[in-house]
């Protein structure tokens, strides 16, 4: 099983549709990460989270929120799907503390808003 | 956070070695370098991560001069399989103000 494990793997949805992507992780670690993909953008940061009762804004939060449900949880989601939303979506987690550590990622969701 | 630059593009031919060059003039004193390396379609995975002088592990090995103000991904032979986008970044990984930014990294094509 995967240690960061994101539902659905792939998503259609309708524009102004609300839509909920969310990732689940096993590997006890305090910070998860939203992040889309667009082609030739690199990965860009959405919200992140360092601990069960602190999120943050990313690099582009805009149209986006997430929840934070447990240490092991963390949901993202389009109140109002746009098609400029199309994108892959990943999750990730690391770990708090000490100057090196590493983040895992999620397998991906790919959304498309029609 | 420091600001990182790396060429967008590099071609390659199996069996060379490929050197791919991070600039991070603003590195601050607890900072570490890590590389990603992502496949299409899959999300990003560790490879290396060094503070200094030279790291090697069984995938690639990571240069950083003494200044700290560059580094240096350095993969062996490389194969068609290697061909991705590799991303550098730099932080306190676990540090309170690390929030992992990746930017646009370097696609690596390996060609037969």
């Amino acid at each position: 099983d995967a240690d960061v494990t994101q539902t659905p793997r792939n998503r259609i949805t309708k524009t102004g549709k609300r839509i909920m992507l969310e990732c689940s992780q096993t590997k006890g670690h305090d910070r998860m990460y939203w992040y889309r993909q667009d082609p030739g953008l690199g990965l860009r940061l959405i919200y992140y989270s360092f601990d069960v009762k602190d999120i943050n804004k990313g690099e582009i939060s805009d149209g986006y929120s997430v929840s934070r449900q447990a240490q092991a949880k963390f949901s993202l989601s389009l109140e109002s799907a746009i098609p400029n939303q199309t994108a892959l979506y990943f999750c990730a987690t690391s770990e708090s503390g000490g100057l090196g550590t590493e983040a895992f990622f999620g397998q991906g969701t790919r959304l498309t808003v029609v | 956070l420091a600001k990182t630059t790396q060429p967008i593009s590099m071609d390659s031919y199996e069996g060379q070695e490929v050197n791919i060059t991070c600039s991070h003039n603003n590195i601050a004193t607890n900072d570490y370098i890590t590389w990603y390396q992502q496949f299409p379609s899959q999300g990003p995975r560790f490879i290396i991560q060094g503070y200094k002088t030279k790291v090697t592990n069984e995938v690639a090995s990571l240069f950083i001069p003494a200044d700290r103000k560059s580094s240096t991904l350095s993969l062996p032979r490389v194969s068609l399989s290697d061909t991705a986008v590799y991303y550098c970044l730099v932080g306190d990984m676990g540090g309170a103000t690390n929030k992992l930014i990746f930017g646009t990294g370097t696609l690596l094509a390996v060609q037969p």
